[in-house]
Order: structure tokens, then C-alpha cells, then sequence
């Protein structure tokens, strides 16, 4: 079963433009991680953030975590076509390590 | 490139065959997953090995499925009397504690 839901499930922006995504989830976490998908092929690991953080950077990724909320944002800042993809956030439990997924965003860039 | 492989990328079988993928993780990292991903969806959860031992099996692992990671190293994933619903992405992933490192996956198609 999916843990939570990204928000919203397909996003279309300009190249240059920011692009947000958000993720709710539902049960109580330890990190939770950003992944990016392209079509058909793997994950790629983005950033983590811990339960106990509230913003991380990462070039030009900015994360937030509102765990009052079960809530996480992804901001993608001066978007590039190669931005376009799937992104999925993951979370995971204290004492259980494997990640459970919401359901993805589809990023589209448009040149 | 040092990452996680899979072998084979893709897998074409009749209904009935039974099928075998294999995943090398990261030379380092103790910790193995194996996730399955269908169409517009998440990945989901099957199992999870850390070092030689499975730790953790999904529901959704019925008994045609079974994982091996003999040696602690790379692992193997088993399903045997295939059926058209295990048609799906399925990926491996490998960690050292927190942050887990996909595959490119072995897209398996049952015809």
C-alpha cells in the first residue's frame, strides 16, 4: 500500500521557472527521502531529510518537512528540461527501514 | 560507475515459466531491498535482507516468490509459475544505514 499521496500528480512549467511538489503521508516517520524517475528506469536519490530537520538544500533543491502536518515539499528552482520526470517521495519508520512511496509527480518542462 | 546493477534489464516470458533476477548492490552497503513497481504507481515493498539474513518479507511475496543473498553480497529474486500480474518493474536497492541507492531495474513482461 502506498503510504501517501504527491501532490499535485502532473505539473507542467516553462524551463526557467520554479516547480513545487508536495507529499502527504500518514503515519508517523523517521526520514523521509526524494527520488526522481525517468521513464522506465530506476530511482535516483535526491535528498533526505530527517524527522527531526524542517528544510534541507541541495543545489537547486530546496526540501521542507512539517511533520505537525505529515507534509513534505520539493522545490525544483530555474528548471531545466532534463528536470523532466517522475518524483516520488519515500518515507520510513524508526525501526523499520524499508520505504514506503506515494504515488508521483510528473514533471513536465517545457523549452 | 559503482552503482547498483540488475541483470537482466528486461525479461519476456509465457505464463507458467518460472524467472530468475539478479542484483549486485553497492560493494559496501549490507543492507538489500527489492521493491516491485507497476504502471503510474509507487514502489512497493517486497522484501529485505541485511547482510545474509531476510529480514522482512511483504504480503505482497506469496510463495512463488523467494529472495536468496547467500553471501551477504548480491541476491537473487525467484518467481516461479509466472502469472500476467507479475508483469512489473521490479528494482533492487542497497544502503549503508539510512539512504537507499536503486538499480536501473528488470522490467519483466508475461506474456
Amino acid at each position: 500500500s502506498q503510504q501517501g499521496e504527491e501532490d499535485p500528480q502532473a505539473l507542467s512549467i516553462q524551463e526557467g521557472e520554479n516547480a513545487t511538489m508536495n507529499c502527504s503521508y500518514k503515519t508517523s516517520i523517521n526520514n523521509l527521502q526524494w527520488y526522481r524517475q525517468n521513464s522506465g528506469r530506476g530511482l535516483v536519490h535526491l535528498i533526505l531529510i530527517r524527522s527531526n530537520e524542517r528544510e534541507k538544500h541541495s543545489g537547486r533543491l530546496r526540501v521542507t518537512l512539517d511533520t505537525s502536518k505529515k507534509s513534505s515539499s520539493l522545490l525544483i528552482t530555474a528548471s531545466r528540461a532534463a528536470d523532466t520526470a517522475s518524483y516520488f517521495c519515500a518515507t520510513d519508520q524508526f525501526g523499520n527501514e524499508k520505504l514506503t512511496f506515494g504515488t508521483g509527480t510528473r514533471l513536465t518542462i517545457i523549452p | 560507475d559503482t552503482g547498483v546493477s540488475q541483470d537482466p534489464r528486461h525479461k519476456i516470458t509465457k505464463r507458467g515459466q518460472n524467472v530468475t533476477f539478479r542484483c549486485d548492490p553497492i560493494s559496501e552497503h549490507n543492507r538489500l531491498y527489492w521493491y516491485r513497481q507497476t504502471l503510474g504507481q509507487g514502489p512497493e515493498f517486497l522484501t529485505y535482507f541485511q547482510n545474509e539474513a531476510q529480514l522482512e518479507k511483504s504480503r505482497l511475496l506469496s510463495d512463488r516468490f523467494s529472495a536468496e543473498r547467500p553471501k551477504g553480497s548480491f541476491s537473487t529474486l525467484e518467481i516461479q509459475r509466472t502469472e500476467q500480474g507479475d508483469s512489473a518493474m521490479y528494482l533492487c536497492a542497497s544502503s549503508p544505514v539510512d539512504t537507499q541507492y536503486f538499480g536501473p531495474g528488470t522490467r519483466l513482461t508475461v506474456l
